[in-house]
């Protein structure tokens, strides 16, 4: 069975500070798929980036960064110089390679404050 | 191009009735999966079709169904409503069934049960 864990419910920070989220999973699938995904208060999931399990190269888009370590089955996100619209709360979610059935963790709400 | 749809956005039905829901996924995509999101619970994967077929199940019971037409909107029905079905129900599309494919998720359906 998949396990996706996110320790962290919620995290507060003021605007331009760089806030990282925290993302541990389990699974016994040799090929898999990482993602995070932003829920704003509209409701609707947002994707923000994806992994699969045979690249463990870091990398950056924009203000986002991720940092996945198979070693420790971490999959690590960062959002660089916050700003108030970032504030959503933020899943991280897993999926095999059949079909597309997403194993989220609990979420992580984010508050940017002026 | 357009979003998911989904429809109704908000439902209030009374225990012991039944409810369909209603996805319209992005032109073209053919993979339709269904999600509950409830305080308790989180995120949990209902079910995956694709062309029509159902490919995943997720740990629901049986009053929980779903259909898929040959346009790729897709339907889910919950029957005999307990009040614990109360949550948000979110449809997400996809371009292909596999696990690596970004799922595009609607705004969802909140749906109470009284």
């Amino acid at each position: 069975a998949q396990k996706v864990t996110q320790a962290q419910t919620e995290i507060s920070v003021v605007e331009k500070e760089d806030v990282t989220l925290d993302c541990v999973y389990e699974t016994r699938d040799t090929t898999y798929y990482l993602f995070w995904y932003k829920q704003p208060p509209s409701g609707e999931l947002v994707f923000l980036i994806r992994r699969n399990s045979f690249d463990e190269q870091n990398e950056i888009s924009g203000r986002y960064s991720w940092n996945f370590q198979k070693s420790t089955s971490s999959f690590n996100f960062t959002i660089t110089a916050s700003q108030v619209v970032d504030s959503a709360v933020y899943f991280c979610a897993l999926s095999g390679a059949a079909g597309n059935k997403l194993t989220f963790g609990g979420g992580t709400r984010v508050l940017v404050k002026p | 191009k357009a979003g998911v749809t989904q429809t109704p956005r908000y439902l209030i039905k009374t225990r012991g009735q039944q409810v369909t829901l209603s996805c319209s996924p992005i032109s073209g995509h053919r993979s339709v999966s269904w999600y509950q999101q409830t305080p308790g619970q989180g995120l949990q994967f209902l079910f995956e079709y694709f062309s029509e077929t159902q490919r995943n199940k997720g740990n629901f019971p049986g009053r929980f169904s779903g259909r898929q037409f040959s346009n790729s909107r897709s339907e889910m029905n919950v029957s005999t409503l307990e009040l614990g079905d109360s949550a948000l129900y979110l449809c997400a599309s996809s371009l292909v069934p596999g696990g690596e494919a970004e799922a595009f998720f609607g705004q969802g359906t909140r749906l109470t049960v009284v």
